[in-house]
């Protein structure tokens, strides 16, 4: 059974720094690409970051390019949400997901939720 | 990265069939047939409906069904039941980016 477990959400005051995981299980994670996520409190879905299952390839939403930094370890099936100089509007649900060919997200974790509050 | 438009709800009484519309540009659902479709019920995690613009995955309802024309992509609910109601979110694949659709809130009457 594919499972995506997301950990790291908390409190942060605007400007800080909060470092998301998502553990993987039940597939072969070397070989898929995987995405974050998020929504904000009672908004829709916004796509975050994208990276292939090699590192080779990585995108970023406008949104947050320049501010977070999408990371695997495949040998510990593992993907990371580096998130630095956090503001308000980043106050969300993440969610990691994986991606098909196709491009579209076939596994959702269950989501951890990061406050941006002073 | 403009989001996808989408009615803000829409309503039908079971048995019913309703449809949802997603509408973008050239950029996204125009150039790419790789639009899906998520279903979420509150408090939960989205779940594919519909992928590639008209797949329905293993496990899905053939009451859900997907279609394009143009910029704008579509889901059909045929025979509503209770259990659809939720918030439907349609995305595409827009060359190196994402782009979600704003959400249709589906009320079952």
């Amino acid at each position: 059974e594919v499972q995506l477990v997301e950990s790291g959400g908390g409190l942060v005051q605007p400007g800080g720094s909060l470092r998301l995981s998502c553990a993987a299980s039940g597939f072969t994670f070397s070989s898929y690409s995987m995405n974050w996520v998020r929504q904000a409190p009672g908004k829709g879905l916004e796509w975050v970051s994208y990276i292939n299952s090699g590192s080779s390839t990585i995108y970023y939403a406008d949104s947050v390019k320049g501010r977070v930094t999408i990371s695997r370890d495949n040998a510990k099936n593992s993907l990371d949400l580096q998130m630095n100089s956090l503001r308000d509007e980043d106050t969300a649900v993440y969610y990691c997901a994986r991606i098909v060919p196709g491009s579209y997200f076939d596994y959702w974790g269950q989501g951890t939720l990061v406050t941006v509050s002073s | 990265q403009s989001a996808l438009t989408q009615p803000a709800s829409v309503s039908g009484s079971p048995g019913q069939s309703i449809t949802i519309s997603c509408t973008g540009t050239s950029s996204d659902v125009g150039s790419y047939n790789l639009v899906s479709w998520y279903q979420q019920h509150p408090g939960k995690a989205p779940k594919l409906m519909i992928s590639e613009g008209s797949k329905r995955p293993s496990g899905v309802s053939n009451r859900f069904s997907g279609s394009k024309s143009g910029n704008t992509a579509s889901l059909t609910i045929s025979g509503l039941q209770a259990e659809d109601e939720a918030d439907y979110y349609c995305c595409s694949y827009a060359g190196s980016n994402w782009v979600f659709g704003g959400g249709t809130k589906l009320t079952v009457l």
